[in-house]
């Protein structure tokens, strides 16, 4: 089982803000993702990383950036914070093998005020 | 177009009985699929996973049958406890120039009554 840590667990801010979403993994995984889900949603995938120096749009549009200087971390940047940007903030991380699965962090609650 | 499809939002079970979760998808690409269970404001945990090559795989309480033909897999937990009460997603891969990217159902919050 990966571990895998998110930083801020909760995080209420106020409009314009800029936000950084921290991620980091002690496992080793190649790859990297951040998925975005509200309530009894399904999880949207925003961003996601093959490894070092690569970073790569999701399905679901967003405002957000992300970079991948290290393995094991990845965070997620909002320039301006928005109350749309208001949702949960999901971390996930997988090895390159041939199936793939994702572990999660255990996400960070956005609210913006 | 939802690829993975989780019909019931919801289930309501008595402890010691069995839970079925129920997941379609329409995607014949897809090779491998995958349970999680989350807890509200905490991130999914990895269940239990299938490969397109077998039509079931057990874990402790946990099985999960796939009908290709059907396009359809399913989730049995048995006894259910009231620990287990969370909502459950199905997630599925197909290996492509990507990678093995995952794509997840709604969800079905699971509900088991003491």
């Amino acid at each position: 089982e990966a571990d895998i840590y998110q930083t801020p667990r909760y995080l209420v801010i106020g409009t314009g803000k800029k936000i950084t979403l921290e991620c980091s993994q002690t496992m080793g995984h190649d790859k990297m993702y951040w998925y975005q889900q509200d309530p009894g949603m399904e999880l949207h995938l925003i961003h996601y990383s093959y490894g070092v120096n690569s970073t790569e749009k999701g399905d679901l549009s967003s405002e957000s950036t992300v970079s991948r200087i290290r393995t094991e971390h990845f965070p997620l940047t909002l320039e301006s914070a928005r109350p749309s940007h208001t949702s949960q903030y999901l971390c996930a991380s997988s090895d390159s093998g041939a199936t793939d699965t994702q572990y999660f962090g255990p996400g960070t609650r956005l609210t913006v005020l | 177009d939802q690829q993975v499809k989780q019909n019931s939002p919801s289930l309501s079970v008595q402890e010691g009985r069995i839970s079925i979760l129920n997941c379609d998808y329409t995607n014949s690409m897809f090779d491998y699929f995958l349970w999680y269970k989350k807890y509200p404001a905490e991130g999914p945990t990895f269940l239990i996973s299938i490969s397109s090559i077998k039509d079931k795989n057990e874990d402790g309480r946990f099985t999960v049958f796939l009908n290709k033909s059907a396009k359809h897999l399913s989730l049995h937990i048995v006894p259910s406890q009231p620990g287990d009460s969370a909502v459950y997603f199905c997630a599925a891969s197909a290996f492509d120039n990507a990678g093995n990217m995952l794509t997840f159902g709604g969800g079905t919050r699971l509900m088991v009554k003491p």
